[in-house]
């Protein structure tokens, strides 16, 4: 089975921008989480998506959000890019409520 | 809120040593514990996990972790470092009922020295 993909793999974007990613799960999978890993405050939880629900939120502000499609492929966006929103950007799919995430290899996003 | 605290953001062993990580979460009821690891410039990966039954859990690559609830701990051994060991490792829970949100401990760089 391939694993979960994400594009872009980088992205640099400027202050004010919008940036969309996007996540393809492992084939199957249902769930599709994202996370935003960073040196100053670590992995850190954004969202769940289920069956195009969002199921859980974390704690970032309105500037971050995302969807899922019906093929359960998942986008985030952030829009009015700060400097910290620099960071790695990982999602992760799971087949359901089993504690079993597998993770994609993130986007790097760099904002100047 | 769930807190995760890894003691030792660097640790350092030679080539045939004991690896030990260590990992402390906050809840009360004890949740749903794993270990990834992550090499540079790549995703996580899954090393172990906890959920239920037999509180020592062996992983992948030789690592196994035991789960001591009245230490509130899971911490995570491998009796011999390989060189290919050198990574980042992190500890994260998620509360049972809220299965997909996890909860990151700041990370463990592990360095294998020859």
């Amino acid at each position: 089975k391939a694993g979960v993909t994400q594009t872009p793999r980088y992205l640099i974007k400027t202050r004010g921008q919008q940036v969309t990613l996007s996540c393809s799960p492992i084939s199957g999978h249902r769930s599709v989480s994202w996370y935003q890993q960073t040196p100053g405050q670590g992995l850190q939880f954004l969202f769940e998506y289920f069956s195009e629900t969002q199921r859980n939120k974390g704690n970032f502000p309105g500037r971050f959000s995302g969807r899922q499609f019906s093929n359960s492929r998942s986008e985030m966006n952030v829009s009015t890019l700060e400097l910290g929103d620099s960071a790695l950007y990982l999602c992760a799919s799971s087949p359901d409520r089993n504690n079993e995430q597998f993770f994609g290899p993130g986007t790097r996003l760099t904002v100047l | 809120a769930q807190s995760v605290t890894q003691l030792g953001s660097h640790v350092s062993v030679s080539e045939g040593a004991l690896v030990l990580l260590r990992c402390n979460y906050s809840s009360s009821v004890p949740p749903y514990l794993f270990w990834y690891v992550q090499y540079p410039n790549q995703g996580l990966q899954l090393l172990l996990k906890y959920t239920t039954g037999a509180t020592l859990v062996k992983g992948i690559n030789g690592f196994e972790a035991e789960f001591k609830k009245s230490e509130t701990s899971f911490h995570l051994t491998k009796p011999s470092a390989h060189m290919s060991d050198a990574a980042e490792y992190f500890c994260a829970v998620s509360d049972r009922g809220n299965f997909n949100k996890f909860y990151f401990g700041s990370g463990t760089k592990l360095n294998v020295k020859p």
